[in-house]
């Protein structure tokens, strides 16, 4: 089992590209989230999902957009990256709203 | 608003104890969380507490107070791998995560 995956692990981009975030777990996990983590800060929630085909908005939505066309994957889209989207990006899986959330190793994005 | 507080750095020796401590204010709570994260690294689960009292899992424990908004991590005998940043988590009303911004513990020889 390889757990909870991202890809891609690095990206510097320019400030109005865009780009895609993959995760991708193995574990049948129902619930999904993507969060930032930025230094002196907890971490935040962008947006999550319950379950295959949907998507919520967490603590700081603008800017980003998921999909979550499979169980096992969940997207973050940055359709006009801002430096301010500079960050490590972490994806997390569980099975349900209590239980502990497993997380990927984490991308690192740079807006320029 | 909701709120987790953590110090932000402590110092501890090597094979010595470390209790670090997390107070929390949240809109409701169905849990409790500590993880830890070593630099550049993904968080790892270490314990969860919903109800009061000390859950002790080798040498680490954790401990709730639901009335007082507090919760402790204890680290016992510590090893140079225990230098981390351990991160505190309350789960809210919407069950959703609430982090604080973690402690980072330094361990010396």
């Amino acid at each position: 089992n390889a757990g909870v995956t991202q890809t891609p692990k690095f990206r510097v981009l320019k400030t109005g590209q865009s780009m895609t975030l993959l995760c991708a777990q193995d574990m049948n996990h129902e619930y999904m989230y993507w969060y930032r983590q930025d230094p002196g800060m907890g971490l935040r929630l962008i947006h999550y999902s319950v379950g295959e085909g949907t998507t919520a908005k967490g603590e700081i939505p603008d800017g980003y957009n998921v999909s979550r066309l499979k169980k096992q994957n969940f997207l973050l889209g940055l359709e006009s990256a801002a430096p301010s989207q500079t960050s490590v990006y972490f994806c997390a899986s569980t099975f349900g709203d209590t239980d502990t959330q497993y997380f990927g190793p984490g991308t690192r994005l740079t807006v320029l | 608003g909701q709120n987790i507080d953590q110090p932000t750095e402590m110092t501890a020796t090597e094979g010595a104890i470390v209790q670090i401590n997390c107070t929390y204010q949240t809109s409701g709570f169905n849990g409790l969380f500590w993880y830890q994260q070593h630099a550049g690294e993904a968080p790892t689960f270490l314990s969860y507490n919903v109800l009061d009292g000390l859950e002790e899992k080798g040498r680490f424990s954790s401990f709730l107070s639901r009335s007082k908004g507090y919760s402790y991590l204890l680290l016992k005998e510590l090893q140079m791998k225990d230098s981390a940043s351990y991160l505190c988590a309350v789960l809210d009303s919407n069950y959703q995560l609430i982090w604080g911004a973690g402690t980072k513990l330094i361990i010396k020889p």
